[in-house]
């Protein structure tokens, strides 16, 4: 079983609707990171957090320390926002980050 | 502006030869990291270096080196190429070991 499980693997939406795709990892944590990856393959850091939420223009991250999951959320979606999404934990009492396979989002007009 | 460059972008090679991966960062971080990105799996960390002759090994290692002669390089060199090293290399660096990472655009390495 991977330490790190998301869902789901991939996810078509309508242009507007709201998004959810969860992250949910099996190990002790000090850091939980969502990363997006552009068709093109760059890869590019949206969030770190280690408790609550956080927000940004339309993206939202949240995390349950205690259930061990988190949520990626993006409000009124646009075909812009098609793209890979990698949620990544930093081991407690390391620095490494163990990555999880991404949510492949397809946005359509 | 800072940034994280990988080079070559695209690479063909054959089986058996050696080939060196480029990464060079302008953000002057001490932490640098190769990571593998395939199929059905999440990137998986190659090795890594957290400052001037300073090299680690990471969960996929085998067949790949790395060494650290200044702050904004380190090259990936893998020994003898093989089939199963074909897929894209994703070079980050940081400036902390706790903050986000920053990721380069990948080299997509294809070993016939």
């Amino acid at each position: 079983k991977n330490e790190v499980e998301q869902s789901p693997q991939n996810l078509t939406a309508q242009e507007g609707e709201f998004i959810t795709i969860n992250c949910s990892y099996s190990v002790g944590i000090s850091a939980l990171h969502w990363l997006q990856q552009h068709p093109g393959g760059g890869i590019v850091s949206l969030f770190m957090l280690s408790s609550g939420k956080k927000k940004h223009g339309r993206l939202i991250a949240t995390i349950n320390i205690q259930e061990k999951h988190s949520s990626l959320h993006i409000t009124a979606s646009h075909p812009r926002d098609s793209a890979v999404y990698i949620c990544a934990v930093r081991l407690s009492n390391t620095d490494k980050l163990i990555f999880g396979t991404g949510t492949r989002l397809q946005v359509f007009p | 502006d800072a940034e994280i460059t990988q080079s070559p972008r695209h690479k063909i090679t054959e089986t058996g030869r050696q080939v060196t991966l480029a990464c060079h960062q302008t953000w002057n971080h001490n932490n640098m990291f190769w990571y593998r990105q395939d199929l059905g799996h999440g990137l998986r960390l190659i090795h890594y270096s957290y400052g001037v002759h300073d090299t680690n090994k990471g969960e996929v290692s085998d067949g790949y080196s790395v060494s650290r002669s200044n702050t904004e390089d380190l090259p990936l060199t893998l020994e003898s190429a093989a089939s199963s090293q074909t897929s894209v290399y994703f070079c980050a660096s940081s400036g902390n070991r706790v903050y986000e990472q920053y990721f380069g655009p990948g080299t997509r390495l294809t070993v016939t």
